[in-house]
């Protein structure tokens, strides 16, 4: 199966600061690419996403680049603000069939964001 | 905003005991799948269903066990509760396009069910 690695596990700036959090991927045949910051106590919500045919995606201050050959895809925050700390989780997922048994998301082990006024 | 309706929110339950986690998908959505996540970890994908036909499972043992209703609704039910099943339970609703898509779906998370075992 799909196998994801997230880095770093904790990241701590100063405000107005850049982020970068990193994911690889060893499933060729992943073909999206979400996302999610979970706050304390809830559930995770999806913030960017990435499919396979493109190669950045960028929403305000969130780009998320993804490169195929080498299986790896970035989360970019850009000037950050208090807010934006909580735990992001990068996941992958294959090509999804109408009622086949692929479609199941594959996480990464979080980055605890820290981000200081 | 996801539209994904989970119940209860929270429930403690001894050792040995049977819990049933509910459902409801985003309008439109077909697919349930449920994850498990443990304090400090990542999602971890249980079963999914479609159909009402479970049609993939991650490496969690036969006490978990679900069902999808005509509906699409789901229950996630868990037999026998170990203090290692103490985890937030979520559930998260899809709905491939058409009959094959290359571009994938996206997937929508519930509040969740936090379950406490003691």
């Amino acid at each position: 199966g799909e196998n994801v690695e997230q880095h770093p596990s904790t990241l701590s700036v100063q405000e107005g600061d850049s982020a970068v959090i990193k994911c690889t991927y060893s499933d060729s045949a992943s073909n999206y690419f979400p996302w999610y910051k979970q706050e304390l106590g809830k559930r995770p919500q999806l913030i960017i996403d990435i499919r396979s045919n493109v190669g950045e995606k960028k929403d305000q201050r969130i780009a998320v680049t993804l490169n195929k050959t080498a299986k790896h895809f970035s989360l970019h925050i850009t000037e950050t603000q208090p807010e934006d700390s909580a735990v992001y989780f990068c996941a992958a997922r294959a090509r999804v069939y109408r009622g086949s048994t692929l479609g199941r998301l594959y996480f990464g082990r979080g980055t605890q964001l820290t981000v200081w006024p | 905003d996801a539209g994904v309706t989970q119940s209860p929110t929270h429930l403690i339950k001894t050792r040995g005991q049977q819990v049933t986690l509910r459902c409801s998908p985003k309008s439109g959505h077909d697919t349930v799948s449920w994850y498990q996540q443990a304090l400090g970890q990542g999602p971890q994908f249980i079963f999914q269903y479609y159909e009402e036909e479970e049609r993939q499972r991650g490496n969690f043992p036969d006490r978990f066990s679900g069902h999808q209703f005509p509906n699409y609704s789901s229950e996630l039910n868990v037999n026998a509760l170990l203090l290692g099943d103490s985890a937030l339970y979520l559930c998260a609703s899809s709905s491939p396009s058409g009959p094959a898509t290359n571009s994938g779906n996206t997937i929508y998370f519930g509040e969740g069910s936090w379950l406490t075992v003691v």
